[in-house]
């Protein structure tokens, strides 16, 4: 049963560190989207690739996250330095070539004191 | 204004009830996919229904069943007998041709509570 899978699942830092959030696809998807859970804002879209090639991070803060696939069965999102702001669920997904659906992981709930 | 709209919050039913979650969509394509997810306490999201805009024929699957009205776009979705399992939060997405059908757009959700 092929899963996206996340680390870390929970991550406590403070305020000025740097935190990185990493994602392995479903293997054959090409397609990976970055999303924020909050209860404020619900859930937002940050950043997502096709073929490793980044498509669109405009819902991304520039000036202190950063989104890469190194390869294709690794995205990361590192934020840098972080804030209490950005305390949420972090989660991936992963689509096939040509389908609609996305493939949640289990998420990476990040607390920033 | 908001492209997802799921008007409630949180529904508390008692198992067995029949209860229906509500979706109000804004787009300008004239062709786009709706789609419902859930996300159990364990966090996850869980992929339920796709729908494309041209095809309005209601679906269902076991207990669940979509209704899917362009006229006033909306995407509601019915659980028939609930149960304690299907207590979860619900989300409502679009995905629009602008974004060549890569993004979703969600709605806030709707926390959905069943009682033994």
């Amino acid at each position: 049963d092929a899963r996206v899978t996340q680390t870390p699942r929970h991550k406590v830092t403070e305020m000025g560190q740097e935190v990185t959030m990493r994602c392995q696809p479903i293997l054959g998807h090409n397609t990976v989207f970055w999303y924020r859970q909050t209860m404020m804002q619900g859930l937002e879209l940050l950043a997502y690739f096709r073929n490793r090639a980044p498509l669109d991070d405009s819902g991304m803060p520039k000036d202190r996250f950063s989104a890469e696939m190194p390869d294709a069965t690794l995205a990361t999102l590192k934020i840098q330095p972080s804030e209490p702001r950005d305390s949420a669920v972090y989660f991936c997904a992963s689509g096939p070539e040509g389908a609609l659906e996305q493939f949640f992981g289990p998420g990476t709930r990040l607390t920033v004191l | 204004a908001q492209k997802v709209t799921q008007a409630q919050t949180e529904i508390s039913v008692v198992e067995k009830e029949d209860v229906t979650l509500d979706c109000v969509y804004e787009t300008r394509d004239t062709t786009y996919y709706l789609f419902w997810y859930k996300q159990p306490p364990s966090g996850e999201l869980v992929f339920l229904i796709r729908r494309n805009s041209f095809d309005e024929q209601n679906e269902i699957s076991g207990r669940y069943s979509w209704n899917f009205q362009k006229s006033t776009s909306s995407f509601n979705f019915t659980i028939t007998a609930s149960q304690v399992v299907d207590s979860a939060v619900y989300f409502c997405a679009l995905s629009e041709a602008w974004s060549g059908y890569s993004t979703l757009t969600f709605g806030k959700g709707t926390m959905l509570l069943v009682s033994p």
